[in-house]
C-alpha cells in the first residue's frame, strides 16, 4: 500500500500571499488530520476531517482551512501568509477517526510540506 | 489542555548503549503514541499504549505506560546509529468531536558510532 503523500513538498512564498498544500490519504483511510510543526512550538493540531466534514480544529486563526474531498483527499489552505507560518506541515491519515474506541485509529504521517515565508 | 513534557530534550549515546526517555502528561494518559521522525520529515509511527501497565516491544524499542503516574518511557536496549532522530510521544486529549492528537515537544537522540 502507498502511504500518505503530500504535495509539494517544499514551498516558498512571501507575506500576504495564500497557499494550498495537499495531502492523500492511505488508501481506504478516511480520517485526515492536519499538523504544524514549529521549532519553538513543536507539532500543533490544526484540524481534522471524516467524510469530508471537519471534526475537530486546533486553535489556530481562520486564515487556516481546510476541506475533504469524497475521495478522502484532503487541502489545508492558508491566507494573508505571515512570516510565523513559516513551517512544516504535516498530515496523517487513519481508517477511523481519531478518539474512536477501535484499533484502527492509529495516525500514519506524510512526508510533509515544508512551507518558508519570506 | 492537556500538555506533555519529554525529557530529556537532548541525548547524545554511544552505540551499544541503553537509554530511557519519558513523556509525562499533566492529565490521565487514555491513549499514548510514540513516534519517531527524522529531521524535517514526516512521523513513524513506533507503538501505542491504552492501558496502565501496559508494556509493548518491537525490536529493540520497549515502551511503558504508568497510569498513576502519568508518564510514559520508551527504552532502547543496545542503541544503533539507526535509532538516531526526534522521538516524540503524542496523547488524546479530548474525546468523540473534541477529540485531538497532542504531541510533547519531542527528544533528540544522536548515537555515536
Amino acid at each position: 500500500k502507498a502511504g500518505v503523500t503530500q504535495t509539494p513538498r517544499y514551498l516558498i512564498k512571501t507575506r500576504g500571499q495564500q497557499v494550498t498544500l495537499s495531502c492523500s490519504p492511505i488508501s481506504g483511510h478516511r480520517s485526515v488530520s492536519w499538523y504544524q510543526q514549529t521549532p519553538g512550538q513543536g507539532l500543533q493540531f490544526l484540524f481534522e476531517y471524516f467524510s469530508e466534514t471537519q471534526r475537530n480544529k486546533g486553535n489556530f486563526p481562520g486564515r487556516f482551512s481546510g476541506r475533504q474531498f469524497s475521495n478522502s483527499r484532503s487541502e489545508m489552505n492558508v491566507s494573508t501568509l505571515e512570516l510565523g507560518d513559516s513551517a512544516l506541515y504535516l498530515c496523517a491519515s487513519s481508517y477511523d477517526p481519531p478518539g474512536h474506541s477501535s484499533s484502527y485509529n492509529e495516525q500514519f504521517f506524510g512526508p510533509g510540506t515544508r512551507l518558508t515565508v519570506l | 489542555s492537556q500538555e506533555l513534557e519529554q525529557s530529556p530534550q537532548s541525548l547524545i549515546v554511544q552505540e551499544g548503549k541503553n537509554l530511557t526517555i519519558n513523556c509525562t502528561s499533566s492529565k490521565t494518559l487514555y491513549g499514548l503514541y510514540w513516534y519517531k521522525q527524522k529531521y524535517g520529515e514526516g512521523l513513524i509511527f513506533l507503538m501505542m499504549l491504552q492501558k496502565g501497565g501496559e508494556e509493548k516491544s518491537h525490536e529493540k524499542i520497549t515502551a511503558k505506560l504508568d497510569e498513576k503516574k502519568q508518564q510514559s518511557s520508551l527504552h532502547i536496549t543496545a542503541s544503533q546509529p539507526s535509532h538516531a532522530g526526534i522521538y516524540l510521544c503524542g496523547a488524546e486529549a479530548g474525546g468523540g468531536s473534541n477529540y485531538k492528537l497532542t504531541f510533547g515537544k519531542g527528544t533528540l537522540l544522536t548515537v555515536n558510532p
